[in-house]
């Protein structure tokens, strides 16, 4: 069964609103999580990474003040797309590394939320 | 910089005829070597972790191998179901951030 769940799993917003994306390990405590965005037959970009309880760490080109994310426990994090345009439109995927078999090196990913930005 | 080219972009298969994926990577320091499959609008779904060169890892149809500068995928006698895009990323030991290559698009009928 999922290992990772992210809610919504699809949004629909107007320019300039924000919208929160919620990313949970369900079975396992995640010592650390990632965002990353996926553009149409593209393969995965990592946004960010982060760990309960710190700040975020961005990838080079990532805006911090625009993707908010934050990680309040071993098993939640949350990224904002803050005054989203229409270039944000993507699909958003967060992963959380864990012991789960794979190795505590493993990283464990949600469904993904489609993001359309109107 | 880290590296990750996945061949072929995309491939075709009958049912039951077997091939291989290949991942070639350059990274400063390999931790792991990892392979997911990815469904049309979902997220990606773990299959594998290497971590040292002459590693393999099977499951099912799907073996990976691990050599010092490329993996390779081997699916054998495939069936529709194992259509999917399949993603290989690496992690370095500075980190545990996922390098992905572009995917290997596979359809079986």
């Amino acid at each position: 069964g999922a290992v990772v769940s992210q809610h919504p799993s699809w949004v629909i917003c107007k320019s300039g609103t924000s919208v929160k994306i919620e990313c949970r390990s369900l079975d396992f405590q995640a010592t650390t999580m990632f965002w990353y965005r996926q553009f149409p037959k593209q393969s995965l970009m990592l946004m960010a990474t982060s760990n309960e309880g710190s700040k975020a760490t961005y990838e080079q080109g990532v805006e911090k003040d625009k993707f908010l994310i934050n990680h309040a426990s071993l098993t939640l994090s949350t990224l904002t797309v803050t005054s989203a345009h229409p270039e944000d439109s993507s699909f958003y995927i967060c992963s959380a590394r864990g012991a789960r078999g794979g190795g505590a090196d493993t990283q464990y990913f949600g469904p993904g939320t489609r993001l359309t930005v109107l | 910089e880290d590296q990750v080219t996945q061949s072929p972009e995309a491939l075709r298969l009958q049912e039951g005829e077997s091939s291989s994926l290949n991942c070639s990577y350059t990274v400063s320091g390999l931790r792991g070597l990892f392979w997911y499959r990815q469904d049309p609008g979902k997220g990606p779904e773990f299959l594998f972790t290497l971590y040292s060169a002459g590693e393999e890892k099977e499951k099912e149809r799907l073996k990976a191998t691990l050599t010092k500068k490329e993996s390779f995928l081997h699916i054998t006698a495939p069936k529709p179901e194992d259509s999917a895009t399949y993603l290989c990323a690496v992690q370095a030991v500075r980190g545990y951030a996922l390098n992905f290559g572009k995917g290997t698009s596979l359809l079986v009928t």
